[in-house]
């Protein structure tokens, strides 16, 4: 089972150019999330989706953008990176927001800005 | 605001048992979550609690207290595969889940 799978695993930016972070789950969730993760911070939701064609922001959505065409897939787009961007990003999928339902996550992307 | 504290760091001995502790303030509450995340991995999940006590799970139990905001995580007959990162999620008013900074746990031999 593939589960969550996130490309890139790396990438290297330089200031102000964009890129597109792919995010894929093969187990019919509805919800899917991106976080980031930073060194002594916990993870903060950028932009989450409570199924396909909606999408809402999340604690710290400035700067990114997220679509989800299909239930499957959810996109997050970085239109001109800045290095504050430099993080490790993690895709998340869950069946429901109810109960013990936990969040099933993507092994990260490794993101810098240069 | 909204607030889960952990220890940053915990150094156990192997075959011992070590608790990690959560305290939260969150707008609301609806279940606190342990993962626990290897160096360089994806979170995976441990364990949930919504009611007030003890939820076992092999060699891994989770208490809550809804009342005093706390959560601990038990591990016993700690291996060196434990090493790991260890993350208290508490679920708020808007089924958002709100993360702890982790407790990286160091397991020596």
């Amino acid at each position: 089972n593939a589960g969550v799978t996130q490309t890139p695993k790396f990438r290297v930016l330089k200031t102000g150019q964009s890129m597109t972070l792919l995010c894929a789950q093969d187990m019919n969730h509805e919800y899917m999330y991106w976080y980031r993760q930073d060194p002594g911070m916990g993870l903060r939701l950028i932009h989450y989706s409570v199924g396909e064609g909606t999408t809402a922001k999340g604690e710290v959505p400035d700067g990114y953008n997220v679509s989800r065409l299909k239930k499957q897939n959810f996109l997050l787009g970085l239109e001109s990176a800045a290095p504050s961007q430099t993080s490790v990003y993690f895709c998340a999928s869950s069946y429901s927001t109810a109960g013990s339902q936990p969040q099933h996550f993507g092994d990260g992307t490794r993101l810098s800005i240069l | 605001g909204q607030n889960i504290d952990q220890p940053t760091e915990m150094t156990a001995t192997e075959g011992a048992i070590v608790q990690i502790n959560c305290t939260y303030q969150t707008s609301g509450f609806n279940g606190l979550f342990w993962y626990q995340q290897h160096a360089g991995e994806a979170p995976t999940f441990l364990s949930y609690n919504v009611l007030d006590g003890l939820e076992e799970k092999g060699r891994f139990s989770s208490f809550l207290s809804r009342s005093k905001g706390y959560s601990y995580l038990l591990l016993k007959e700690l291996q060196m595969k434990d090493s790991a990162s260890y993350l208290c999620a508490v679920k708020d008013s808007n089924y958002q889940l709100i993360w702890g900074a982790g407790t990286k746990l160091i397991i020596k031999p």
